[in-house]
């Protein structure tokens, strides 16, 4: 069974920096790279913040950034702002199916 | 700027068919970088990848959900569609249609996204 496995939480006061993480738990976990990221605010339609694992798409404040280490990609929110609460989630695809992680709640407190 | 709009019907009865088509506006569903896909949400609840669909008609589908979902497109309308059968209330979603770009034989990343629409199963 593969999965990328997300806390379900994490928060933050206004101005520092939090991390969520995204472990793929597989045997196969090399093809879970790269890893994209999508922001979720309530009722809306999730919005790409990362792609090929580290890129951010035009538009995406450079306050979000994401790395990976072994089997594990981070998304690093710096300078939280009230704004960026919102789910996050991890996704990444092989070559015949896409693969979510269970999404991360960030609340700015 | 690229768009993608679902439309179908939002009430269904349990064992009914789920029929959905996302139009797409800006793009050509020719291209052949893309694959068009779907993408659900029950309520409260993550996301949950369904499948998608290649111009030339390559799908791939969710391996749980195989048995019950076919997804065509239509070039010629710019436009594709989702079917699942069966359904029960733990199909009740807001489902999205996302454009999939490949990147080194790979399913990369999901973008834009449709808006959703909130179909609901219940007698």
């Amino acid at each position: 069974q593969s999965a990328l496995t997300q806390p379900a939480s994490v928060s933050g006061s206004p101005g520092q920096s939090i991390t969520i993480s995204c472990t793929a738990t597989s045997s196969d976990v090399g093809s879970y790279d790269p890893v994209s990221w999508y922001q979720q605010h309530p009722g809306k339609a999730p919005k790409l913040m990362i792609y090929e694992g580290t890129k951010r798409p035009s538009g995406v404040s450079n306050r979000f950034s994401a790395s990976k280490s072994g089997n594990t990609a981070s998304l690093t929110i710096s300078g939280l702002q009230a704004e960026d609460e919102a789910d996050y989630y991890c996704c990444s695809g092989t070559t015949t199916f896409v693969l979510f992680g269970g999404g991360t709640k960030v609340t700015v407190l | 700027q690229m768009q993608l709009q679902e439309s179908g019907p939002g009430l269904l009865k349990p064992s009914e068919t789920l029929s959905l088509t996302c139009t797409v506006s800006g793009d050509s569903i020719h291209n052949t970088n893309y694959y068009w896909g779907w993408i659900r949400q029950p309520p409260g609840k993550g996301l949950e990848w369904i499948g998608c669909i290649y111009y030339r008609a390559i799908t791939y589908y969710s391996p749980p959900l195989k048995s019950r979902v076919t997804i065509s497109v239509d070039t010629s309308k710019n436009q594709f569609s989702l079917k699942l059968n069966s359904v029960t209330a733990a199909d009740t979603a807001v489902y999205f249609c996302v454009r999939h770009t490949l990147s080194g034989g790979k399913f990369n990343w999901l973008d834009p996204w449709g808006q959703g629409t909130l179909v609901t199963v219940a007698s």
